[in-house]
Formats: C-alpha cells, structure tokens, sequence
C-alpha cells in the first residue's frame, strides 16, 4: 500500500492477556518507530528500529512490551499480561533514512484492556 | 540524547488571530525539524518542516522560523480558522542517528469563531 498500515485497527482484550499489533511501514523505509499515546496526551515513545535491529529501546516501559521486526519490513509489538494501564493507541511510524526526511504515521492501533 | 520541549502545552486564540508555538532542542547536530498536526481521533500529519540550512520557511498561513544558535525553532500560524483546532507537535531529527524523531510534547490549540 501507499502507507503505513497497522493492525488491527481496534483491539480489546482480557486483563492479563498477551496482544500482538502489527506495522507495515511504507516501503523502502528503513527506520520504524512505535509511540504510545494516551487519551489527551503526548507522543510517548516505545522503540525504534533501522532495518531489523533497534538502537533505541529505551522507551519500552517494562519487561512485558517486546517488539521485532524482520526482513526490514513489518514491525510486531506484543505486549504481555496485559494490564489496564497499557489501554491507548498505539501509532508506527516509519521514514525513509538515506535522506533526512518526515515520518509518516499509520491510523494506529486502539487497544483496551478490560 | 536529543531533548525536545514544546510551549505552551494548550492555546486558544481568536478565530483571525495569530498562534505561536515554540519549541527548543538540546542536541546542536540536529538537522532537521519537521511539524505535525493531530486532528482529533486521527493520525499525525506532517504540516511543515525545516532545515538547518534554512532560517524560515512559509506554506500559505502557516511559517517556521530556526534559529541554530539559540536551538530553538517555532510555528507561527496566521489568520487563524477554526478547522486549525488540533494538536501539534514539534520533533528534530540528525541523520547520524539514523533519522530518529525527538518529538515535543504537544500543544493543543483551540480556534474559538
């Protein structure tokens, strides 16, 4: 597709349970990033990826966010035993490197934890 | 690491009037300065952006100004309508990092008609 695509749109799951969302950057860009943000607030940032390796995961909150991504290509963020204050959106971006260009946005993921 | 802030964090001006935003950044290698825009329920969408090469930048209603030497670069937003009601976030980027976006915290701006 033109875009960043992400998946699913909607996500509601069980307390406790493990998700997984998925982002497909536009290609040929080679970095890819994942935000969290909450209702109101900012973009909080999670992990970011050149090609399949992430220089940065300093944002991952805790242990039970992990995410990877393969063949420089689509991204997964699973997050496990889910618990109630992991319900936002969850937004990939991705860019293109080469040149010191934007990041174009998915629609994200809303994900609530019930 | 690159330090973003963003103000002020909420805004309201008078439909015609004019908005500014301003946002300062700590790393002096970053090249790169893009603006977005957050419609409600929607995703970030880049508005405008700027490099180091350049002081000011114009789209129509909307401007960006950079200054290298102060690091610190602004929105400026003239004749202000009621669909510019949004969220906007300020970032910087270097590519010696890869390209990774620093963003600011948002600033959350009402048009009142």
């Amino acid at each position: 597709g033109a875009g960043v695509s992400q998946s699913p749109s909607n996500k509601v799951t069980e307390k406790g349970k493990d998700v997984e969302l998925r982002c497909d950057p536009i290609s040929g860009h080679t970095a890819l990033y994942w935000y969290r943000q909450s209702l109101g607030q900012g973009l909080e940032f999670l992990i970011y990826f050149q090609g399949n390796s992430a220089p940065d995961k300093s944002g991952l909150p805790s242990d039970r966010f992990s995410a990877e991504r393969t063949g420089g290509s689509v991204s997964t963020l699973t997050i496990q035993r889910t618990q109630q204050e992991d319900s936002a959106v969850y937004l990939c971006a991705s860019s293109f490197t080469r040149t010191n260009t934007e990041a174009f946005f998915g629609q994200g993921t809303r994900l609530t934890v019930v | 690491g690159e330090n973003v802030e963003q103000h002020p964090s909420t805004l309201s001006v008078q439909e015609g009037d004019s908005a500014v935003i301003k946002c300062t950044y700590s790393d002096s290698a970053s090249n790169y300065f893009p603006w977005y825009k957050q419609e409600l329920g929607k995703r970030p969408q880049l508005i405008i952006d700027i490099r180091s090469n350049v002081g000011e930048k114009k789209d129509q209603r909307i401007a960006v100004t950079l200054n290298k030497t102060a690091k610190h670069f602004s929105l400026h937003i003239t004749e202000t309508q009621p669909e510019d009601s949004a969220v906007y976030f300020c970032a910087a980027s270097k590519r010696s990092t890869g390209n990774q976006f620093y963003f600011g915290t948002g600033t959350s701006l009402t048009v009142i008609p």
